[in-house]
């Protein structure tokens, strides 16, 4: 089974200031990563995902995130915020390839940019 | 860009009472899925749907819920009898592979 765990319940942050979100995965099988965004009062969109390939995965609205297998890690990362940045991100593993499709979401890390 | 549409946005129900969640998924696409986000919570995966049958459910779904496919376009989740308990938000979501999902914008169930 996979799990994820998203380091940090809430991240603030400045205006036009760098930001990463961390997301560590454990799983035994190779995985494919994604990282959602879920505005106020509304559903999941998604930001980036990573299936194989280039280990540095760029996505909308200007973030990205890097693929590390053996830290287990993928973190998102944005170099400069805006205001309309605030949200809660969501990482989730699925398992690769064929087999469970079902996502596996992390906690959540909410995200506030403050000006 | 297609959409998945989740209907209704809010539903207010009583304890006991069978609740019916619609959905209708991106048109070519091929897997179909319910998952749950319960206040403050993480989102957490309840079945998924493929080729009219379920093809896997969570400890979650339990012997209350059902899902079905109707008429080749909607998508629903059935709750026999609720519970408080069943107050969250709940997601649709669709993909044509298991590599990328498109999520509704859910339906916000509470059971009073």
């Amino acid at each position: 089974a996979q799990s994820v765990t998203q380091l940090d319940s809430q991240v603030p942050v400045f205006e036009e200031a760098p930001v990463e979100l961390r997301c560590n995965y454990s799983s035994s099988v190779s995985v494919y990563l994604f990282w959602y965004v879920q505005y106020p009062n509304q559903g999941l969109q998604l930001l980036l995902k990573y299936l194989s390939g280039s280990t540095l995965v760029k996505g909308i609205n200007g973030f990205e995130a890097e693929f590390n297998k053996s830290q287990t890690s993928f973190h998102l990362r944005k170099p400069s915020v805006h205001i309309s940045d605030t949200a809660e991100y969501f990482c989730a593993v699925t398992r690769g390839y064929t087999g469970r499709r079902a996502l596996t979401f992390g906690s959540g890390t909410r995200l506030q940019v403050q000006p | 860009e297609p959409e998945v549409t989740q209907t209704p946005s809010h539903q207010v129900t009583q304890m006991g009472q069978e609740v019916i969640l619609r959905c209708v998924p991106i048109s070519n696409h091929l897997y179909f899925y319910w998952y749950r986000q319960i206040l403050g919570q993480k989102v957490e995966f309840l079945v998924s749907f493929y080729n009219n049958e379920i093809s896997e459910k969570s400890e979650i779904f339990d012997d209350q819920f059902s899902v079905e496919r109707p008429d080749g376009s909607n998508f629903t989740l059935k709750i026999r009898s609720t519970k408080l308990e069943d107050s969250a938000m709940y997601f649709c979501a669709s993909s044509v592979t298991g590599d990328g999902y498109t999520f509704g914008s859910g339906t916000r169930l509470t059971v009073v």
